[in-house]
């Protein structure tokens, strides 16, 4: 049972324009999300995170917005830059910070064209 | 400060042999995991370690396993190799357990023939 999503595999987005990541999760136990990118053969490098108990968290270009009501959540780059090429997760922490356990996504392979 | 460093890199076994894979993590942070990233099953936790206990295990079989050393140093051991056990094996470093943000090594790329 996937409890992470990500249903778009792959994504092409223009240089300059806003890339939108999305995911799904099904487990409301989940009290922390964070975002990662990743290159082939490399370790994921942590680029953003929300807590359950905020809607919004922004960093530079990044920002990640939650609605728990709707188990979701997204990862808005603006402006997008060839740079962010990469495949990105997101990943979910559960039970209250009891365990440092994530639950990954199935990745987005995200392609911004100069 | 320095990230988190895996050793060895690379590594090609053959079916049968076990193999035991290598974690240093940020310094001053006390809890490792380990997480498995195969093109079939994406990334998969593995296990966490915390002050040289193990606090949590994930759905993987006997063979694999790990240990924390006093300086947070960490091993994972995987015996009897199986051709499926190809895969990059990550390290993550957390400063303690409830810190959010886990910061990934560059990961051990084994190879099973």
């Amino acid at each position: 049972d996937q409890q992470v999503k990500q249903n778009s595999p792959s994504l092409s987005v223009q240089e300059g324009r806003i890339s939108i990541l999305n995911c799904d999760y099904t487990n409301s136990m989940f009290d922390y999300f964070l975002w990662y990118k990743k290159y082939p053969a490399e370790g994921p490098t942590f680029l953003i995170s929300i807590s359950s108990i905020k809607d919004k968290n922004e960093d530079g270009r990044f920002t990640v917005f939650l609605n728990k009501s709707a188990k979701h959540l997204s990862l808005h780059i603006v402006p997008s830059q060839p740079g962010d090429s990469a495949v990105y997760f997101c990943a979910a922490r559960g039970y209250g910070g009891a365990t440092n356990k994530l639950i990954f996504g199935t990745g987005t392979l995200l392609a911004v064209q100069p | 400060k320095a990230g988190v460093t895996q050793t060895p890199r690379y590594l090609i076994k053959t079916r049968g042999q076990q193999v035991t894979l290598s974690c240093s993590p940020i310094s001053g942070h006390r809890s490792v995991s380990w997480y498995q990233q195969t093109p079939g099953q994406g990334l998969q936790f593995l296990f966490e370690y915390f002050s040289e206990t193990q606090r949590n295990k994930g759905n993987f079989p006997g063979r694999f396993s790990g240990r924390q050393f006093s300086n947070s140093r960490s091993e994972m051991n995987v015996s009897t190799l199986e051709l499926g056990d190809s895969a990059l094996y990550l390290c993550a470093s957390i400063g303690e357990p409830g810190q959010e943000t886990q910061y990934f090594g560059p990961g051990t790329r084994l190879l099973v023939l």
